[in-house]
C-alpha cells in the first residue's frame, strides 16, 4: 500500500489560516488523495478528496503538488471547533484495497 | 438514511468471554471495514470486505473473525477477549469506484472494555 507521512502536532491560532502538509512519495497514477479529520470521542469524518487538480469545499482547499508527491490541506481560517487529528490517506480509483490510515496529525486551535 | 450504524456503544467483557460487534449500513456501499483505536493512537485496520462473500484480513486481524453474509451487515466476533483488546472499535464504508467519489463512511464507535 502507498503510504502517507504527517507531521504528529501542529499548533495554529484561532482565526489564522492553517496548512496541514502530507507527503506521499510512492503514490501511483490512479490514487486518490484523501483527507478525514477525527474530532474527540467521535469517528472519523470526511474533509476533501482529489486526484490532480486542487480542489476547495466549504470546510478546507487541498493543494495538491504537480508531482503529486505531496498535498497540503488548507484550513482557511481555524476554529477552536478544527481542534482534532487529520488523516491523509491514498485510495485507488477502484477502492477495493485496504484502507491503512497513519497515526495523523493533531491539530491544537489556540484562542 | 441512517448511515453506518454500530452497536453496542459499550460494552465490557470479561476475559476469555466472546461477542460481537455488530456494524449496519443503509447506503448500498460495497466496501465495508473494521478499525480499532487505542488511547492516542491513530486507526489500525482489523478486516475489510469488498462485498457480500468477501473478506480479508488488514493489519490486525488475530483474534477476530468477521463474515459478510449481506451487504448490509458486517458483524466482528471476538473469540476469547483478552485485556489487550481493550479499545474503541470504528466501523467504515463506502461505494467502490470513483463515482460516486468513494469517499468514506464511519460509525460513532464501540467502546468495548476487557476486564
Amino acid at each position: 500500500d502507498a503510504k502517507t507521512t504527517q507531521p504528529n502536532s501542529m499548533e495554529s491560532n484561532e482565526e489564522e489560516p492553517v496548512h496541514l502538509p502530507c507527503n506521499h512519495s510512492t503514490i501511483s497514477g490512479t490514487d486518490y488523495i484523501h483527507w478525514y479529520r477525527q474530532l474527540p470521542s467521535q469517528g472519523p469524518e470526511y474533509v476533501i478528496h482529489g486526484l490532480t487538480s486542487n480542489v476547495n469545499n466549504r470546510m478546507a482547499s487541498l493543494a495538491i503538488a504537480e508531482d503529486r508527491k505531496s498535498s497540503t490541506l488548507i484550513l482557511h481560517r481555524a476554529t477552536l471547533r478544527d481542534a482534532a487529528v487529520y488523516y491523509c490517506i491514498l485510495r485507488t480509483a477502484s477502492g477495493n484495497t485496504p484502507l491503512v490510515f497513519g497515526k495523523g496529525t493533531r491539530l491544537s486551535v489556540i484562542a | 438514511n441512517a448511515g453506518v450504524t454500530q452497536t453496542p456503544k459499550f460494552q465490557v467483557l470479561k476475559t476469555g468471554q466472546s461477542m460481537t460487534l455488530q456494524c449496519a449500513q443503509d447506503m448500498n456501499h460495497e466496501y465495508m471495514s473494521w478499525y480499532r483505536q487505542d488511547p492516542g493512537m491513530g486507526l489500525r485496520l482489523i478486516h475489510y470486505s469488498v462485498g457480500a462473500g468477501i473478506t480479508d484480513q488488514g493489519e490486525v486481524p488475530n483474534g477476530y473473525n468477521v463474515s459478510r453474509s449481506t451487504t448490509e451487515d458486517f458483524p466482528l466476533r471476538l473469540l476469547s477477549a483478552a485485556p489487550s483488546q481493550t479499545s474503541v472499535y470504528f466501523c467504515a464504508s463506502s461505494y467502490l469506484g470513483v463515482s460516486p467519489g468513494n469517499t468514506i463512511y464511519f460509525g460513532e464507535g464501540s467502546w468495548l472494555t476487557v476486564v
